[in-house]
């Protein structure tokens, strides 16, 4: 079964640090680009960052750029997020999903993680 | 990075067929074949639906279809059904290993 699972999220105060992980299954790993996605309470989707089958292309919003850094482990068929500075605005459920080649787009989907960021 | 523009909210009656229109510009949507529509419904996952512009994941619905016409990119469905009451996402390709999302358009079955 092809599965996402995403893990990491929490609270955290302004200004502080959260690596998120999403571990991947069921399917061959470094033959797909994947991406973080996140959804504010009530708000839309909205993409944050993605990266090509080997980590050597990545792009993203410019919303978390210079704050955020995405990497991948292929040997490990994980997906990382590593958020800093936080912001109250950067509160979201953060998805982990699959793209069906190299940012075509996103057939598989983990159930999130929830990041709060409040003092 | 501006999002890609959709209606608010949509409507429609079991049986009919609707279309969401999902605007860009000539950096995103109308620069490349790589329009994907999501669907969610409250508390899921979004699920694929349609990728570069007119595909159709295996296990999708053929009352699903997808368009593109310069900037702007069109999902219809045909048979409007109960269960197709969602929120619906267009994303497109932007460049530079960089993805947009439109705004939603929420889908009301009367």
């Amino acid at each position: 079964e092809v599965q996402l699972v995403e893990s990491g999220g929490g609270l955290v105060q302004p200004g502080r640090s959260l690596r998120l992980s999403c571990a991947a299954s069921g399917f061959t790993f470094h033959d797909y680009a994947m991406h973080w996605v996140r959804q504010a309470p009530g708000k839309g989707l909205e993409w944050v960052s993605g990266i090509n089958w080997n980590g050597g292309s990545m792009g993203y919003a410019d919303s978390v750029k210079g704050r955020f850094t995405i990497s991948r482990d292929n040997a490990k068929s994980s997906l990382y997020l590593q958020m800093n500075s936080l912001r109250p605005e950067d509160t979201a459920l953060y998805y982990c999903a699959k793209d069906t080649y190299t940012f075509y787009g996103m057939d598989v989907w983990g159930q999130g993680t929830t990041v709060t960021v409040s003092s | 990075q501006s999002a890609l523009t959709q209606p608010a909210s949509v409507s429609g009656s079991p049986g009919q067929s609707i279309t969401f229109s999902c605007t860009g510009t000539s950096s995103d949507v109308g620069s490349y074949n790589l329009v994907s529509w999501y669907q969610q419904h409250p508390g899921k996952a979004p699920k694929l639906m349609i990728y570069e512009d007119s595909k159709r994941p295996s296990g999708v619905s053929n009352r699903f279809s997808g368009s593109r016409s310069g900037n702007t990119a069109s999902l219809t469905i045909s048979g409007l059904q109960a269960e197709d009451e969602a929120d619906y996402y267009c994303c497109s390709y932007a460049g530079s290993s960089t993805l947009v999302f439109g705004g939603g358009t929420k889908l009301t079955v009367l």
